[in-house]
């Protein structure tokens, strides 16, 4: 059984500012996991993914996560905040074999405040 | 590459009514997913196709829900009868054979039950 916990249902940080998003995951197999985005009455975009190989995983828009395995965590973070970066982000696992499926956590809103 | 396509983007109907979603994946993508995301939560998944069969329905409503994908291609959610609780967004996505890990997401139909 596989789940995700995100701290933080909104998060608020000034323009410039460092982005922390939380996620902590249970898994009782080797986890892939995901951050995902989501802009209004959009789909969701894939952020970056950890698939087992480097523990520091790089993104798009500058995003980047750590996969910690002693925490159960992959935080998902950004030096600098800007406006554009106002979205829903979630974070997701998949185990690392069979069933493919993405279980997602429950969302945590980004505020980026000028 | 054109992106998965779901049609409608919106649909409002009464309770009790039937109402069916369609989903056209990335060409060439064997796997194909259903995803339910209420207002407020992470998306859930509601059945997962491996071609034109099931590989995951356990979390569907089978008395109410039911989804086909003919030829390995297209897919249709249908919902019949709708309760109140239905009014989500449900979201389509695909992934392929060569990286079964990365889904690409539609951009969602909006259900509201009235």
């Amino acid at each position: 059984a596989q789940s995700v916990t995100q701290l933080g249902s909104h998060v608020s940080v000034s323009e410039g500012a460092l982005v922390l998003l939380r996620c902590n995951y249970s898994s009782s197999v080797p986890p892939y996991l995901f951050w995902y985005v989501q802009y209004p009455n959009q789909g969701l975009q894939l952020l970056l993914k950890y698939t087992s190989a480097a523990t520091l995983v790089k993104g798009i828009n500058g995003f980047e996560a750590e996969f910690k395995k002693s925490e159960t965590s992959f935080h998902l973070t950004k030096p600098s905040a800007h406006m554009s970066d106002a979205a829903e982000y979630f974070c997701a696992v998949s185990a690392f074999t069979g069933r493919r499926a993405l279980t997602f956590g429950s969302g945590t809103r980004l505020q980026v405040q000028p | 590459e054109a992106g998965v396509a779901q049609s409608p983007r919106y649909k409002i109907i009464e309770k009790r009514q039937s109402v069916a979603f369609w989903c056209n994946p990335i060409s060439g993508h064997a796997t194909l997913y259903w995803y339910q995301q209420i207002l407020g939560q992470g998306p859930k998944l509601l059945i997962q196709f491996q071609n034109n069969g099931v590989v995951d329905d356990s979390q569907l409503p089978k008395d109410r829900f039911s989804a086909e994908r003919l030829k390995g291609v297209d897919s249709t959610l249908k919902i019949q009868p709708a309760k109140l609780e239905d009014s989500a967004v449900y979201l389509c996505a695909s992934s392929s054979q060569t990286d079964t890990y990365e889904q690409y997401f539609g951009p969602g139909t909006r259900l509201t039950v009235t």
